[in-house]
């Protein structure tokens, strides 16, 4: 079956380096990848999408890429914040549907 | 835009009793949306997907005669939760999904059923 992987274990990192999340799924090749980032009692915020046939994705700090060889999508936040601090999740789609897997998260803690 | 609301945000009941979740697509028309489940420090579980019009559809495991979903609307689904139990205590999480668009969710709804 389709599985997501995330590390599970929380990510401190000090202010103004670069936080590395990474997704691992096993079993099938999604044709895209979401990212969400939920802070506790929140709904999940929509954060980027890419597509299988896009190799990285930008938005002002954030950076996305997705190795469909390794099976793995990486999400970098450049200049880290402590407002950055939150779980990250990873949700590509289920095999055939829209339908998302969501990963268990990672949490981040960004301290100054 | 692309904003999703939920109500009640928080909602305790007794044992027993019914309780009913709102989602509604405040900007945007939605004819597919999803509600979800999330446990203390776990992923959220897919529990049905809600289309206009038409029945929902369950994921396996899913009691449909205990969460009762209707998707009235465009902009507007409901989940009752019947006969709630205080194992049915969790985080309801809505998404509405625009036309070929990615997934809006709602902020969530705390159950908690003592």
């Amino acid at each position: 079956s389709q599985k997501i992987e995330q590390n599970s274990e929380a990510l401190n990192i000090q202010e103004g380096k670069t936080a590395t999340l990474t997704c691992n799924y096993t079993n099938y090749s999604p044709a895209y990848l979401q990212w969400y980032r939920q802070d506790p009692g929140r709904g999940p915020v929509f954060l980027l999408l890419i597509r299988e046939n896009e190799k990285e994705k930008r938005k002002e700090r954030l950076k996305v890429t997705f190795d469909t060889t390794l099976k793995q999508s990486l999400f970098h936040i450049t200049a880290s914040q402590p407002a950055d601090s939150a779980t990250y999740l990873c949700a590509p789609p289920s095999y055939n549907t829209d339908k998302l897997i969501f990963g268990t998260g990672t949490r981040l803690q960004v301290f100054p | 835009g692309a904003v999703v609301s939920q109500h009640p945000s928080r909602v305790i009941c007794k044992s027993g009793t019914s309780v009913k979740i709102e989602c509604r697509s405040l900007d945007f028309q939605a004819t597919t949306m999803f509600w979800y489940r999330q446990f203390p420090k776990q992923s959220l579980m897919l529990m049905a997907t809600s289309n206009e019009g038409s029945k929902a559809t369950y994921e396996q495991g899913v009691e449909k005669d205990k969460f009762l979903i209707n998707h009235a609307s465009l902009t507007l689904s409901t989940l009752t939760v019947t006969s709630a139990h205080p194992e049915d205590s969790s985080f309801y999480i809505c998404s509405a999904v625009p036309r070929g668009g990615e997934q809006y969710f709602g902020p969530g709804t705390r159950l908690t059923v003592t």
